[in-house]
């Protein structure tokens, strides 16, 4: 089975601060996608990531993905308080694999 | 176009007794997933549909869950008996084709068992 793990679980940070979540998995895959979730609310896909190299921006967020190295980021650039969310990484193999998730707290 | 349609938005109910979820995925999409998320997790896949056929039922609990999706496009989740473990929100999904389309998510019916 396809293992996907994020870091940090938690990441608590100040307005206007940069930070990266990291998103490894177990096996060969050249699909992944980042999902925002809000508190009570459903998954809201962020990016399509397709091929080695791929970068992706929308806003303050920047998500790129090396499949050699089986990892993905997602950039938070200086950030506010609207992206405090729960942020998951999915791995497309068999079926779709979700990572833990990264709660963020992004703070005045 | 509109999005997954999931009802309830909640249910509570005593366990051992049975509970069903609804769904009804965007026009158009022939892949329907449905998910277990646990407080705190991310997403576990149930079963995946292609068209009212299932591809991938092998994280069900099939000794107390059961799905089917009628005519390729609805869809239903059962529950019976539920325990109490089985708190948590179920969501659906759907996408164009599997694997490679992202998926688009229901709002989710939240079940708590007492």
């Amino acid at each position: 089975e396809l293992k996907v793990e994020q870091n940090p679980l938690f990441l608590s940070m100040q307005e206007g601060k940069n930070y990266t979540i990291y998103c490894n998995y177990s096996t060969t895959s050249d699909r992944l996608y980042w999902y925002r979730q809000d508190p009570g609310k459903s998954l809201e896909s962020l990016f399509v990531l397709l091929s080695n190299g791929a970068v992706k921006q929308e806003g303050r967020l920047m998500a790129s993905l090396d499949t050699k190295a089986r990892l993905s980021t997602l950039h938070i650039t200086a950030a506010v308080h609207d992206l405090s969310a729960t942020y998951f990484c999915a791995v497309s193999g068999n079926q779709f694999y979700f990572g833990t998730g990264t709660s963020l707290t992004v703070i005045p | 176009e509109a999005g997954v349609a999931q009802s309830p938005r909640y249910k509570i109910i005593e366990k051992r007794q049975s509970v069903a979820f609804w769904c009804n995925p965007i026009s158009g999409h022939a892949t329907l997933y449905w998910y277990q998320q646990i407080l705190g997790q991310g997403p576990k896949l149930l079963i995946q549909f292609q068209n009212n056929g299932v591809v991938d039922d092998s994280q069900l609990p099939k000794d107390r869950f059961s799905a089917e999706r009628l005519k390729g496009v609805d869809s239903t989740l059962k529950i019976q008996p539920a325990k109490l473990e089985d708190s948590a929100v179920y969501l659906c999904a759907s996408s164009l084709v599997s694997y490679n389309s992202p998926l688009h998510f229901g709002n989710g019916t939240r079940l708590t068992v007492t």
